[in-house]
């Protein structure tokens, strides 16, 4: 299977809050990204978590990493049309490589 | 100031030719990844360059494809003989480094060039 997995998927109404979930296999994952392309540009970093944290906050995002499942979500509180996206998720140090891998990434829509 | 830059844009050719892509990566930054992204798939790496050190290329799909990069700087990944499946976005992310004892180190992606093999 894939290293890293995501919903392809994800459809909220404006206001409500969007968690895209992601999944990873190698325990030895060190940093776990998640990422945002909007149409035509190129990624961009949005928030990282190191593996021995549980959980960190900014501003409207939420990242929770559960370590012993291998899963971690991305929480997006009060969505906006703005953030309709694409979401990737993207971990690095598995097997002690630090080049990140990528999921296939989330498309986030945003409804009124 | 400058972001990584990506040229062309866009790029149509015909299937057997040969393509050039170009990445300008963020001035300082030492790593300069290649990714491939295709319709409904994730970021494929293909390639990583870091200082002087010798390139991994473990993630290049086959013989046909092939990066350099100059100085340090500007990087050109070339696809000789193109098949309709190298159609997809190719994209240039640079970073200060790696991440790992270091901390983690972000990458700045490029737009991306556009291939399409017809």
């Amino acid at each position: 299977g894939e290293d890293v997995e995501q919903s392809l998927f994800l459809s909220v109404r404006e206001g409500d809050s969007s968690v895209i979930n992601c999944t990873y296999t190698d325990s030895s994952s060190t940093y776990l990204y998640w990422y945002k392309q909007e149409p035509g540009a190129g990624l961009q970093l949005l928030t990282y978590i190191f593996s021995n944290m549980d959980m960190k906050q900014d501003q409207r995002l939420t990242v929770l990493l559960n370590k012993k499942d291998k899963h971690l979500s991305l929480r997006i509180a009060d969505t906006q049309t703005g953030d309709s996206a694409i979401y990737f998720c993207a971990e690095s140090g598995a097997g002690g490589s630090y080049i990140p891998t990528f999921g296939r990434g989330t498309s986030l829509i945003v409804h009124p | 100031g400058a972001g990584v830059s990506q040229s062309p844009s866009n790029k149509v050719t015909e299937k057997g030719k040969d393509v050039e892509l170009r990445c300008d990566p963020i001035s300082g930054h030492t790593a300069l990844y290649w990714y491939r992204q295709s319709l409904g798939q994730g970021l494929e790496f293909l390639i990583y360059f870091q200082g002087n050190s010798a390139p991994d290329k473990s993630g290049l799909p086959s013989d046909r494809f092939s990066a350099e990069r100059t100085g340090g700087s500007v990087s050109t990944l070339t696809i000789q003989r193109t098949q309709q499946e190298d159609s997809a976005v190719y994209l240039c992310a640079s970073s200060l480094g790696l991440a790992g004892g270091l901390g983690v180190s972000e990458q700045f992606f490029g737009p991306g060039t556009r291939l399409t093999v017809l």
